[in-house]
């Protein structure tokens, strides 16, 4: 079945580590998103790339790194100089850039001990 | 800013009940409206799109209205059931906002036995 696979679903990392989550899609989507969800508050944008070997930095980028080298698949990592990193992170994709319906994977949740 | 807010922020109903959640926005100029759904722990799935020239539209016992001159929109959900616990959250496109999706906080749902 076509979808959005994000891993792992449940992440503990030490303070001061990077830590690197998977998104793959095979919706043949060029659009793919990363959204940071925190309690009481709406997702929030982190980066997006409309197509291969392009990404864009979204409301709160610092502190994270995105690569798109196939259009599969979108990988988040987030770096130690992220002051918050505990969050629930949700990948999302769409046929085009701000067009289409917007398809979310399960997310993964992180936390920072 | 643009914004978008719902309310209640939480809610009790009995089973086979209804209820009706609300969003206010004020992106100018609109695009599109959807409600997603968010089980606790998953990804949020689409339950409708709204474009501009639409006022009703129905996804089973979901019912989203638009009222694009007010800028509000609501989701009716008839005949309760334990499975529709969740949160529902609210997201509007601006048509010149680009990537922008701005997402409400949502709206958490309980239905009791």
């Amino acid at each position: 079945d076509g979808g959005i696979t994000q891993s792992p679903k449940y992440l503990f990392r030490k303070e001061g580590q990077n830590v690197t989550l998977s998104c793959e899609q095979n919706l043949n989507h060029d659009a793919m998103y990363w959204y940071r969800q925190d309690p009481g508050q709406g997702l929030r944008l982190i980066y997006y790339s409309q197509i291969v070997n392009d990404f864009q930095k979204g409301d709160i980028a610092e502190g994270y790194s995105v690569s798109r080298e196939k259009k599969e698949s979108f990988p988040l990592t987030v770096t130690s100089a992220q002051k918050n990193p505990t969050a629930f992170y949700l990948c999302a994709s769409s046929i085009g850039h701000g067009t289409g319906e917007l398809f979310f994977g399960e997310g993964s949740r992180l936390t920072v001990l | 800013k643009n914004q978008v807010e719902q309310s209640p922020q939480s809610l009790i109903i009995l089973e086979g009940k209804n209820c009706t959640l609300q969003c206010n926005y004020t992106v100018s100029p609109f695009s599109n409206l959807r409600w997603y759904k968010q089980d606790t722990g998953r990804g949020p799935v689409s339950l409708t799109i709204m474009t501009f020239s639409e006022n009703t539209k129905s996804n089973g016992r979901y019912t989203a209205t638009l009222d694009a001159d007010t800028k509000q929109s609501s989701l009716h959900i008839t005949a309760s059931q334990l499975s529709d616990s969740a949160s529902y959250i609210c997201v509007v496109s601006g048509s010149n906002s680009g990537y922008a999706l701005n997402f409400g906080k949502g709206t958490s749902l309980l239905v009791t036995p």
